[in-house]
């Protein structure tokens, strides 16, 4: 099946640094990546859209300039939490849908997520 | 407004019984998918059943069938014969719009579920 694989799992940095995440797509090819961000006993909340080879998409809220994406390949997006507060400690995680599956009702696949404790 | 929503924070079954986990939606898109998904306390999302709005039979995966109804607008998540490891965060989500882009997924606020012994 589709496997979504994500780096680090967890992760704990000072405040004022930058932290990059990875979201890797292992078994096929993801033109289209989604990052949520989830607080504990909480909803996923869509931030954005990665888009291979394009400007992502932010959702309404969401500081561009904060959560830097790229998606450089078909295979790999990367979440850059810049100058990060304890207020962006959450769990973030990200998705993708096998588009050769096609069909409008193929699920999202999620990474495992990672957990960023900013102190 | 709220696209989906999930009225119980918390839900407890006794083990081996069945469980109904609710879901209310709304879009003015005539094509939309629902899906469930299970979030253990290790954080991973595993996908349990997907149901279309076309789609004119409920949906069923082994131990979980899908309560569709459309007039309602509800997609409700049945769980047949409770088992322990079912105790996690059921999270219902909805995909709007046959072109949308790349397939988002909005969620619900999720159910707890607690099976008890």
């Amino acid at each position: 099946g589709a496997v979504v694989s994500q780096h680090p799992s967890w992760v704990i940095c000072k405040s004022g640094t930058s932290v990059k995440i990875e979201c890797r797509s292992l078994d096929f090819q993801a033109t289209t990546m989604f990052w949520y961000r989830q607080f504990p006993k909480q909803s996923l909340m869509l931030m954005a859209t990665s888009n291979e080879g394009s400007k992502a998409t932010y959702e309404q809220g969401v500081e561009k300039d904060k959560f830097l994406i790229n998606h450089a390949s078909l295979t790999l997006s990367t979440l850059t939490v810049t100058s990060a507060h304890p207020e962006d400690s959450s769990f973030y995680i990200c998705s993708a849908r096998d588009e050769e599956q096609g069909a409008f009702g193929s699920p999202l696949h999620f990474g495992n997520g990672t957990r960023l404790t900013v102190t | 407004a709220q696209k989906i929503t999930q009225t119980q924070p918390g839900m407890f079954v006794q083990e081996k019984e069945a469980v109904t986990l609710d879901c209310t939606y709304d879009t003015s898109d005539p094509s939309y998918g629902l899906f469930w998904y299970k979030q253990p306390s290790s954080g991973e999302m595993i996908f349990l059943i997907y149901q279309g709005s076309y789609d004119q039979q409920n949906a069923t995966e082994g131990r979980y069938s899908l309560n569709f109804q459309k007039a309602r607008k509800s997609a409700n998540l049945v769980i047949s014969a409770s088992q322990l490891g079912d105790s996690a965060m059921y999270f219902c989500a909805m995909r709007e719009g046959e072109y949308n882009q790349g397939g988002k997924l909005i969620f619900g606020q999720g159910t707890e579920l607690s099976v008890k012994p």
